[in-house]
């Protein structure tokens, strides 16, 4: 089962910022968080990972809680090819189970013109 | 750099059929994960390769199989395909070091069993 819970759906408003929110209350020390991204039918895209301290990169930022149990991507100015569904992944470095990803449903997004 | 490729595309097979489908990795990359995606079902890992040993296996029945070969490419075999097995299946390549692993994934091959 997934280790994270995402809204099913969001809005957005072309140009303004979108926060996507994810909960993953169980997890451990040495688990990453990542975020990926599906536009219809391709493969995921990443998009950005963090342990514990907050993360930036050209596409979005991360923000995660101090206690590590939720975080939120931030796309700062949304546009339409930014329509997708967005899939929050916690999962460990270490061979063994914990390295594969473990997909929830995501928080399919739509940015509105 | 090139991406993950992903050969074929589009496949249509009939219930009974076998069919190989091919992913090679971003240069460099040493693991190579494959994972079945239908709408039912969302995404779900099937196998990881690392240094041409399956490191990992999901929950899925014996006619799904896989190999990787020295260059890191890898192949993923179904036998006696069953029209569930209709579903975009995707390959995703990663350094496999142990602080940054992201797994990049390839656009995927959509089959089709009639």
């Amino acid at each position: 089962d997934a280790k994270t819970t995402q809204p099913t759906s969001m809005d957005c408003a072309e140009g303004r910022a979108a926060n996507l929110p994810c909960n993953h209350s169980t997890i451990s020390g040495n688990e990453y968080v990542y975020w990926y991204r599906q536009i219809h039918s391709q493969g995921p895209q990443y998009i950005i990972h963090g342990l514990k301290n907050n993360e930036t990169n050209e596409m979005a930022s991360l923000i995660i809680t101090e206690d590590r149990k939720s975080s939120t991507l931030i796309l700062p100015h949304a546009t339409l090819r930014d329509t997708a569904v967005y899939y929050c992944i916690v999962r460990g470095l270490n061979a063994g189970n914990n390295r594969k990803l473990i997909w929830g449903l995501g928080t399919s997004l739509a940015v509105n013109p | 750099k090139a991406g993950v490729t992903q050969t074929p595309r589009y496949l249509i097979k009939t219930r009974g059929q076998q069919v190989t489908l091919s992913c090679s990795p971003i240069s460099g990359h040493r693991s190579v994960s494959w994972y079945q995606q239908t709408p039912g079902q969302g995404l779900q890992f099937l196998f990881e390769y690392f240094s041409e040993t399956q490191r990992n296996k999901g929950n899925f029945p014996g006619r799904f199989s896989g190999r990787q070969f020295s260059n890191s490419r890898s192949e993923m075999n179904v036998s006696t395909l069953e029209l569930g097995d209709s579903a975009l299946y995707l390959c995703a390549s990663s350094l496999a070091n142990s602080d940054t692993d992201t797994q990049y994934f390839g656009p995927g091959t959509r089959l089709t069993v009639l």
